[in-house]
């Protein structure tokens, strides 16, 4: 069965720390490792990964995959109050399809 | 570009009630998702659609749910009779193409069921 789990599940940190988000997943037909960043409601995309060990950056975000060990990493640095929200890994399988892990709950406090 | 629509934003129903949802994809795209997040989980896809066409339901309960994409444009999401455990944000998105991960939800329902 395809999963995809994140750890930790929350994280309590002060601004200006850097935090680094785990996900580990095992996906039928993989094609590539997502992360998304949810306030609210709607899942808001931040990045796509296809190919092992290319750093792939957005400001002072960043994320890397693993395809041998099954494994990527967010990283945040220099974190804000603005950066407090739940981020989600997700693989994609063959059709477009995401398998999603339960997320890690992030709070950033001032 | 427009985004995703949905709606309505919130519904509030009784157990062994029915509801449905609306979704309106961005123009031109041709694959439409329905996923389901129970709170403190992540997104679950429950049926995906290529144009007017089932990709995939294989998560989808369908003693009573159901859903439809007649034109290959909108979509509807049923769910008949509601159960306590449906409770959850109901999320649509688009993609251009089956295969498109990168792709856009909108700002989902979130349906309460008492």
């Amino acid at each position: 069965e395809d999963k995809v789990v994140q750890s930790p599940l929350s994280l309590v940190v002060h601004e200006g720390d850097t935090v680094t988000l785990n996900c580990s997943y095992e996906v039928t037909n993989f094609r590539s490792l997502l992360w998304y960043k949810q306030e609210k409601k709607a899942p808001t995309f931040l990045f796509m990964l296809t190919s092992s060990g290319i750093e792939k950056k957005s400001g002072r975000l960043s994320s890397i995959l693993d395809k041998k060990e099954l494994f990527s990493i967010l990283n945040i640095t220099a974190t804000q109050t603005g950066d407090s929200a739940v981020y989600l890994c997700a693989g994609g399988g063959s059709q477009g399809n995401l398998i999603f892990g339960k997320g890690t709950k992030l709070s950033v406090k001032p | 570009e427009a985004g995703v629509a949905q709606s309505p934003r919130y519904k509030i129903i009784e157990k062994r009630q029915s509801v449905a949802f609306w979704c309106n994809p961005i123009s031109g795209h041709a694959t439409l998702y329905w996923y389901q997040q129970i709170l403190g989980q992540g997104p679950k896809l429950l049926i995906q659609f290529q144009n007017n066409g089932v990709v995939d339901d294989s998560q989808l309960p369908k003693d009573r749910f159901s859903a439809e994409r007649l034109k290959g444009v909108d979509s509807t999401l049923k769910i008949q009779p509601a159960k306590l455990e449906d409770s959850a944000v109901y999320l649509c998105a688009s993609s251009s193409w089956t295969g498109a991960y990168g792709y856009t939800f909108g700002s989902g329902t979130r349906l309460t069921v008492v």
